[in-house]
């Protein structure tokens, strides 16, 4: 497509619930991150792919928190047995790779855990 | 490693007005900084980016940003706001010079809420 696409774009769940949320980035994007956005509050980085591999790690919160990326395209990141502070929107960007520069970022994927 | 900080959480000015927001870094290495902007349940969108070139910077919408290296400081402005400027503006910086695991991160500040009162 055109832009990132992310789904779903809400998403209710139970407290102990298990989420997947998917990312589809912009076609040739090798770079792929994801972003958790707090209200009030900035983006805290959580994962970054370069192709497939995942050099940086560093921001997943919890062993909770795991992400995929298959096939150099869409990634998918999965949150177990959610608590009500997982409740955020999820943005995933893309980017061309190292050194390119600005990221393209989807809407977002608003998570609420009763 | 790298940071953000951007001073005022939110800003209010009335239209035609002049604004400024403001963004201090630091960086190991020498940065890429960017402004973003996100528009209410949206994603975020780049405003402009400084990558070495030209220390003043203008992007879309009538915004632009001088890199000042002495005071690490990457703030933005807009001679003449317009009410369809209420957003909200995030400061980035990138260590895309950086080899090895973070290169290509970026760091963001809490972002500045901008509203533009008729």
């Amino acid at each position: 497509g055109a832009g990132v696409s992310q789904s779903p774009s809400n998403k209710v769940t139970e407290k102990g619930k298990d989420v997947e949320l998917r990312c589809d980035p912009i076609s040739g994007h090798t770079a792929l991150y994801w972003y958790r956005q707090s209200l009030g509050q900035g983006l805290e980085f959580l994962i970054y792919f370069q192709g497939n591999s995942a050099p940086d790690k560093s921001g997943l919160p919890s062993d909770r928190f795991s992400a995929e990326r298959t096939g150099g395209s869409v990634s998918t990141l999965t949150i177990q047995r959610t608590q009500q502070e997982d409740s955020a929107v999820y943005l995933c960007a893309s980017s061309l790779g190292p050194g390119s520069g600005e990221l393209f970022f989807g809407e977002g994927s608003r998570l609420t855990v009763l | 490693a790298q940071s953000v900080t951007q001073l005022g959480s939110h800003v209010s000015v009335s239209e035609g007005a002049l604004v400024l927001l403001r963004c201090n870094y630091s960086s190991s290495v020498p940065p890429y900084l960017f402004w973003y902007v996100q528009y209410p349940n949206q994603g975020l969108q780049l405003l402009l980016k400084y990558t070495s070139a030209a220390t003043l910077v203008k992007g879309i919408n009538g915004f632009e940003a001088e890199f000042n290296k002495s005071q690490t400081s990457f703030h933005l402005r807009k001679p003449s706001v317009h009410i369809s400027d209420t957003a909200e503006y995030f400061c980035a910086v990138s260590d895309e010079r950086q080899a090895g695991t973070n290169a290509g991160k970026s760091t963001f500040g809490d972002g500045t809420t901008l509203t533009v009162k008729p």
